[in-house]
């Protein structure tokens, strides 16, 4: 059974940083993309990042370029997120999703999900 | 970048038809995935590639691609289809995935 378990989120202050984390079970990891997407309180669903089953090709939002790191260590079978220049509008529930394929592609969706963990960015 | 377009909610009586769409510039040359969210729940892939449904999804859920619209079609609705639904695709210009706004469906 495919099980995505995330951790790491918690509340913030501005400008301050989070590392989120993802681990994967029930599955061959490193054979498959990662990605990260994030729903805001009472908002639509956001893709933030993806990454490659080998980690060697990244993609970001717009809204998160420069400052969110995607990563992952497939010895450990886990996914990473590390989130940095914190913004309020960065709060959101924050969702791994497993992709299709190895790579990214153009027809790329998600067939299993995490449960979530919430960043809540305020002072 | 790419825009996907849902309306925010369609209404439908139980046994009915429920059809959402999703509009993109020549959406029908990509490839549409549906996902269903109840209130609290991690999302669920419904259908995928236009029209396949992943195993274990009833056979009321459809879906269908064409032209600037993708269609996802809830046949003889029930109350636990109650709830929002979202489109995604690739979009290869901005090496993005991007999500419709989302659609809430209520069962009346």
């Amino acid at each position: 059974e495919v099980q995505l378990l995330e951790s790491g989120g918690g509340l913030v202050q501005p400008g301050g940083s989070l590392r989120l984390s993802c681990a994967a079970s029930g599955f061959t990891f490193s054979s498959y993309a990662m990605t990260w997407v994030r729903q805001a309180p009472g908002k639509g669903l956001e893709w933030v990042s993806a990454i490659s089953g080998s980690g060697g090709s990244t993609y970001y939002a717009d809204s998160v370029k420069g400052r969110f790191t995607i990563s992952r260590d497939n010895s450990k079978n886990t996914l990473y997120l590390q989130m940095n220049s914190l913004r309020a509008e960065d709060t959101a529930v924050y969702y791994c999703a497993k992709d299709r394929r190895p790579t990214v592609t153009t027809v790329g969706y998600f067939d299993y999900w995490g449960q979530g963990t919430l960043v809540s960015v305020s002072s | 970048s790419y825009v996907l377009t849902q309306p925010p909610s369609v209404s439908v009586a139980p046994g009915q038809t429920a059809r959402i769409t999703c509009g993109g510039s020549n959406i029908g040359s990509k490839s549409v995935h549906w996902y269903q969210q109840k209130p609290g729940q991690a999302p669920v892939l419904v259908v995928y590639d236009d029209s396949d449904r992943p195993s274990g999804i009833p056979e009321r859920f459809s879906g269908s691609n064409s032209g600037n619209t993708a269609t996802l079609t809830i046949s003889r609705v029930e109350a636990g289809d109650e709830a929002d639904y979202y489109c995604q695709v690739w979009d290869s210009s901005s090496d993005h995935y991007v999500f419709g706004s989302g659609t809430k469906v209520t069962v009346i």
